[in-house]
C-alpha cells in the first residue's frame, strides 16, 4: 500500500524567507501528486499539483518532482503569515482501482 | 455549485449515544471519501466509496463505525455507542476519480 510521509512535522519562518515543504512517496508508479492547503478550521483546498518530473511554478508557489528519487517538494517564496497553515501532499496511484493518499501534513507558521 | 455539503457543522453527544453524520457530494462526483482529523493523529482515512458502491473500508473501527451511500446525492457516516475518543472532525470528500478531492467543511464531534 502507498505510503506517503510529510517533514517537518512544524515549521516557522520569519515572513519574507524561503519555505520548503518535502513529501515522500513509496510507489514508483504513482501518477499524480498535488499539494492542499488547509487553513484553521477550514478544509484542506487543492493548491498545485503535477503530474510529470520537474517543476511547475505558480505565482510564488513552486512544486519540484523527481518520481527516481520518489520526492516532491513545496517552495513558497516571499512567505506571508497568511501562509500559515496545514500543508498536505497527496499522491494518486496508477491503478484506477485506488485512490489518491494523503501524508499527515507539515503545520507551516510565518511570523510577522 | 455549491461544494461538498456536510452536516450538521457541530455535533455533541453524550457517551454512549448514536451520531449519524450526513454528507452531499458535488454533483456528478463519481467517488466519495470519509475521513477523520485530530490534532494527534492528523488526518486518517476511513471509507471510500465509487459509484455509490464501498471499496475501501480500511479505516474504519469495524465494531462502532458504518458508513452507507444509498444514492449518489448523499452518504452518512454513523458511530454507534459513541466514545469520547470518537472526538474528531470528521470531513467528507468527492471527486471525479483519482485526483483532486474537494471536502466539505467538516462535521465538528465532541462526545461528552
Amino acid at each position: 500500500q502507498q505510503k506517503v510521509q510529510q517533514s517537518p512535522e512544524s515549521l516557522i519562518v520569519p515572513e519574507g524567507a524561503m519555505t520548503s515543504l518535502n513529501c515522500t512517496f513509496s510507489d514508483s508508479a504513482s501518477q499524480y501528486f498535488a499539494w492542499y492547503r488547509q487553513h484553521s478550521g477550514k478544509a484542506p483546498k487543492a493548491l498545485m499539483s503535477i503530474f510529470s518530473n520537474g517543476e511547475k511554478e505558480e505565482g510564488r508557489f513552486t512544486i519540484h518532482l523527481n518520481k527516481a528519487s520518489l520526492h516532491f517538494s513545496l517552495h513558497i517564496r516571499d512567505s506571508q503569515p497568511s501562509d500559515s497553515a496545514l500543508y498536505l501532499c497527496a499522491v494518486s496511484p496508477a491503478n484506477s482501482g485506488t485512490y489518491q493518499r494523503f501524508g499527515t501534513g507539515t503545520k507551516l507558521q510565518v511570523v510577522p | 455549485n455549491a461544494g461538498v455539503i456536510q452536516t450538521p457543522r457541530h455535533k455533541v453527544t453524550g457517551k454512549g449515544q448514536e451520531a449519524t453524520l450526513w454528507c452531499e457530494p458535488i454533483s456528478g462526483h463519481s467517488a466519495v471519501f470519509w475521513y477523520r482529523q485530530t490534532i494527534v493523529q492528523g488526518l486518517e482515512f476511513l471509507t471510500y466509496f465509487r459509484n455509490q458502491a464501498p471499496i475501501d473500508d480500511s479505516g474504519m473501527p469495524k465494531e462502532r463505525f458504518s458508513a452507507q451511500m444509498p444514492n449518489q446525492s448523499h452518504s452518512t457516516l454513523k458511530i454507534q455507542s459513541t466514545q469520547p475518543q470518537d472526538s474528531a472532525v470528521y470531513l467528507c470528500a468527492s471527486s471525479l476519480g483519482q485526483d483532486t478531492q474537494y471536502f466539505g467543511p467538516g462535521t465538528r464531534l465532541l462526545v461528552l
